[in-house]
């Protein structure tokens, strides 16, 4: 079964500083997709960026961006110019990238506190 | 276009007693999910549905049924409710290869 891993807790930083958020995986699949989720207090889980396992290239948007190393099975969330709306839980998943149910498998999440 | 909506947002329920979830999505997608997150915890798939009619366990379904009549719907149904199942439960929706598209969340309480 895929598992997701976020080591981190809770992590913090200074606004309009940048902040790497860990991710980890296992699966044995060579197909699949990963994403990073933010959960603000209001609870809505908002997508803020995705990744397809055969591109190469590393996902951005905007502030954010990952660093997708698919040997290590790693998929750090970078966030530029941290604000304080960029505080929140963040959870990183994983999907299949076949199979037809695009089951969402969670890390425990890691909360992100920005200081002003 | 609402996406996903949730109902209701906030419920208190007595041990033993039964309620269901409402999930209503517009975006006429196939695939809908049902999530439970417990505090400081991500979310744990409980049902999920490719399609209407068709429905399948998740990581966590013990206590829960579902049904999947209509492409818009999908209800998760509470019986004899347990203070284990005390949390915040999400629905979702997806359309082939298409992130997944959350409601605002549903939080129960089990006394």
């Amino acid at each position: 079964a895929q598992t997701v891993t976020q080591s981190q807790p809770e992590m913090s930083v200074q606004e309009a500083e940048t902040v790497t958020l860990s991710c980890t995986y296992d699966t044995s699949e060579s197909d699949y997709y990963l994403f990073w989720y933010k959960q603000p207090p209001s609870r809505q889980m908002i997508l803020v960026i995705r990744q397809e396992a055969y591109k190469q290239q590393n996902a951005t948007e905007n502030r954010f961006s990952v660093n997708f190393q698919k040997a290590a099975k790693s998929f750090s969330l970078k966030i530029s110019d941290s604000q304080l709306g960029d505080a929140a839980m963040y959870f990183c998943a994983y999907r299949p990238g076949q199979g037809g149910s695009e089951k969402l498998v969670f890390g425990k999440g890691t909360k992100l506190t920005v200081n002003p | 276009n609402a996406g996903v909506t949730q109902t209701p947002k906030f419920r208190i329920l007595k041990i033993g007693q039964s309620m269901t979830l409402q999930c209503t999505q517009d975006m006429n997608h196939n695939y809908m999910y049902w999530y439970r997150q417990d505090p400081g915890m991500g979310l744990k798939l409980i049902y999920y549905s490719v399609g209407a009619g068709i429905t399948d366990k998740g990581e966590v379904p013990n206590g829960y049924n579902v049904s999947r009549s209509t492409t818009e719907d999908f209800p998760l149904r509470l019986e004899l409710a347990a203070p284990s199942q005390t949390s915040v439960y999400f629905c979702a929706s997806s359309g082939s290869y298409n992130e997944q598209f959350f409601g605002p969340g549903t939080r129960l309480t089990v006394l």
